[in-house]
């Protein structure tokens, strides 16, 4: 069974302090890696798809990594409207191939 | 939110009672889901759609159904509301079939009260 946990719960971060969000899966042949942030009240919003280990992908402070076991978010330099819960998805490689979500990271970046 | 509405975004209603809820889509895109999120749980997938007519059960089907009659619209029905369907749920689309890359993109959310 496709599995993703997501660590830590709930990070806190003064502005300008960089850090890393950790996604660890178990997937039957991954097929892409997702990453969303959502706002309260709000739907997830896309951020990247990763599709193999060693691929990278940037969008203005984040850094988003791929291992066969785990992604890694970067968050460099980070602003008090990064503040939100980052969402970490799989798809594999059986059946209708869904995603599978992680339980998030709440993120809250301090002034 | 990628040209996608979900109506009512806010509802409260009695157990017992039946329930709609309508994703609506300006994409023309092929694919959409509907979710349900709850604390600790992350997203989980109720139902999805791979054309008009086209539809089948994902994780945490029972209890829901959904009908498709029109591209852009998408409607999840609770039968019967029960105290255990109080949630936020979502409805997503994309444009790729499921066995390729599967990017999602979501609503606004709907957030359901059962009582």
């Amino acid at each position: 069974e496709d599995q993703v946990t997501q660590s830590p719960e709930a990070l806190r971060l003064q502005e300008g302090e960089s850090s890393s969000l950790n996604c660890s899966y178990t997937v039957s042949g991954l097929r892409g890696l997702f990453w969303y942030r959502q706002d309260p009240g709000k739907g997830p919003e896309f951020l990247f798809t990763l599709y193999s280990a060693g691929e990278e992908k940037e969008k203005e402070r984040l850094k988003a990594t791929l291992t066969k076991k785990e992604s890694f978010l970067h968050i460099t330099a980070p602003k008090p409207e990064d503040s939100a819960t980052y969402l970490c998805a799989v798809q594999g490689n059986t059946g209708f191939q869904k995603l599978v979500f992680g339980t998030g990271t709440r993120l809250l970046v301090s002034p | 939110d990628a040209g996608i509405t979900q109506s009512p975004r806010h509802k409260v209603t009695e157990t017992g009672t039946p329930v709609t809820l309508r994703c609506h889509q300006t994409e023309n895109h092929r694919y959409m889901y509907w979710y349900r999120q709850d604390p600790g749980h992350g997203l989980r997938l109720i139902h999805y759609s791979y054309g008009v007519k086209d539809t089948d059960k994902g994780e945490v089907s029972d209890g829901y159904s959904v009908s498709r009659s029109k591209t852009e619209d998408f409607l999840l029905t609770l039968e019967s509301a029960t105290s255990s369907q109080t949630s936020v749920y979502f409805c997503a689309i994309s444009g790729v079939p499921p066995g390729t890359y599967n990017e999602q993109f979501f609503g606004p959310g709907t957030r359901l009260t059962v009582l």
